[in-house]
């Protein structure tokens, strides 16, 4: 199995747009979750998924923000409308006990 | 103005001297916690896991001791190698396979 697979690695956009964020979990796992890390904060749970069900999204900050599951293999994290403040790095990781992380994608938003 | 970010303590050692990274968990329910490593532009690797009915397991090089009476766990790396210089961080898990709480992390740096 490859791991985790976001994409795109690296992304830069302008205040206002929206922004898809991808995940591909390991085949297999139950659990998905989306983190993010800045320096301010460190690493914060956003939300996950069982079964391809949201369990918790408590951690999502506001509205603009929205994650979903349409079946096992995809994920996405969408913010619409993206702010500078949402610029961090966002990790998808799946497990089913243990959370394995993808590479991340870095969200640059100007 | 000036951004205040996480100041992540920072562990200095030798190569080839054993290293101790420590980390205080919150919840005493947790039952199951992580140690990860996380490299540079890289996203957090797991190194081992121990359970709440377990005080110490072992894999390859490292050692992770868990003390429920202060929640309390460690992780010691055997001969550290200038490969283990990354950021190390706790995880704890009220239930395993649910969402995982993470520490501020531990900056290590193996000086040849």
């Amino acid at each position: 199995d490859a791991g985790v697979i976001q994409s795109p690695r690296h992304e830069v956009t302008e205040m206002g747009q929206e922004v898809t964020l991808r995940c591909k979990p390991i085949s297999g796992h139950d659990y998905l979750f989306w983190y993010r890390q800045t320096m301010m904060r460190g690493l914060e749970l956003l939300i996950y998924f069982n079964n391809n069900v949201p369990i918790d999204d408590s951690g999502m900050p506001e509205d603009r923000f929205s994650a979903k599951m349409p079946n096992a293999s995809f994920s996405t994290l969408k913010i619409q409308p993206s702010e500078p403040r949402d610029s961090a790095v966002y990790f998808c990781a799946t497990g089913d006990g243990e959370a394995f992380f993808g590479q991340g994608t870095r969200l640059t938003v100007v | 103005g000036e951004s205040v970010g996480l100041h992540l303590p920072t562990l200095s050692v030798q190569e080839g001297d054993n290293s101790i990274i420590n980390c205080a968990y919150s919840n005493s329910a947790s039952d199951y916690f992580i140690w990860y490593k996380q490299e540079s532009g890289k996203g957090p690797q797991f190194i081992i896991d121990i359970r709440s009915n377990m005080d110490k397991r072992q894999g390859q090089r490292v050692t992770v001791l868990l003390n429920k009476t202060v929640k309390h766990l460690s992780l010691q790396i055997a001969a550290t190698q200038p490969g283990d210089s990354a950021v190390y961080f706790c995880a704890e898990n009220p239930h395993a396979g649910n969402m995982l709480t993470f520490g501020g992390g531990t900056r290590l740096m193996v000086k040849p």
